[in-house]
């Protein structure tokens, strides 16, 4: 069974701050996708990492593709309010086609 | 029109109750899925219909019955149903073929949180 293990699971911070989160498997995944979700939304997609060591940057946000395509990370620089949500990754199996989901990181920044 | 539409928002259903879910998608997708969003746990994929015909049954208790009239309409029938499926029901659609690694992203609509009592 493949799984996805995402770090930290909640994450208070202050705006300003830099942050990490980890997103970790022990299986290959073709691709990984991560999704940001506000509360009383469904998830919106924000990138999808292909090539093991690929890094897309998106605004303040970068995201990493490990070299093994086992996990991937995503750090946020000067984390502003607007960036409160549940960040979710989610890996894509090349055999079953399938999405496999993290249990996401609830990450809240205060003013 | 938003892509992927979910109605009702709020749900309060009771042990014996019959209710359904409705999703409606914009977006001229081929693909349609059920998720369940429960509280520190990875989304539970449910069931997939591609080209209107399920194709994945993830073991979910027959007290959910999901069903796909058109690509664009998907609908979770309810009955039945026990407290502890209480938590947000999420529809998504994505167009398959056109994914990279064959993992086409999600659309997700905006949930139904449904509460069981």
């Amino acid at each position: 069974t493949q799984l996805l293990e995402q770090s930290p699971q909640f994450l208070s911070i202050q705006e300003g701050e830099n942050l990490t989160v980890y997103c970790n498997s022990s299986s290959v995944f073709s691709s990984l996708q991560w999704y940001r979700q506000e509360p009383g939304e469904g998830p919106v997609l924000l990138v999808t990492v292909v090539t093991g060591g690929e890094v897309k940057k998106l605004k303040r946000l970068t995201f990493q593709f490990g070299d093994a395509r086992k996990d991937s990370s995503l750090h946020i620089t000067a984390a502003q309010p607007g960036d409160t949500g549940l960040y979710l990754c989610a890996g894509g199996s090349s055999n079953t086609g399938k999405l496999i989901f993290g249990q996401g990181t609830t990450l809240q920044v205060k003013p | 029109e938003t892509g992927v539409t979910q109605t009702p928002r709020h749900l309060v259903m009771g042990m014996t109750n019959k209710k359904s879910l409705k999703c409606e998608q914009h977006l001229g997708h081929n693909a349609m899925y059920w998720y369940k969003q429960s509280a520190k746990k990875p989304l539970e994929l449910m069931f997939v219909y591609s080209l209107e015909e399920r194709v994945e049954n993830n073991s979910v208790p027959s007290r959910f019955s999901p069903e796909c009239p058109n690509s664009s309409h998907l609908f979770l029938h309810l009955h039945t149903l026990q407290p502890e499926d209480s938590a947000l029901y999420l529809c998504a659609s994505s167009q398959e073929g056109q994914g990279v690694g064959n993992n086409s992203p999600l659309h997700f609509g905006n949930g139904t949180r449904l509460t069981v009592t």
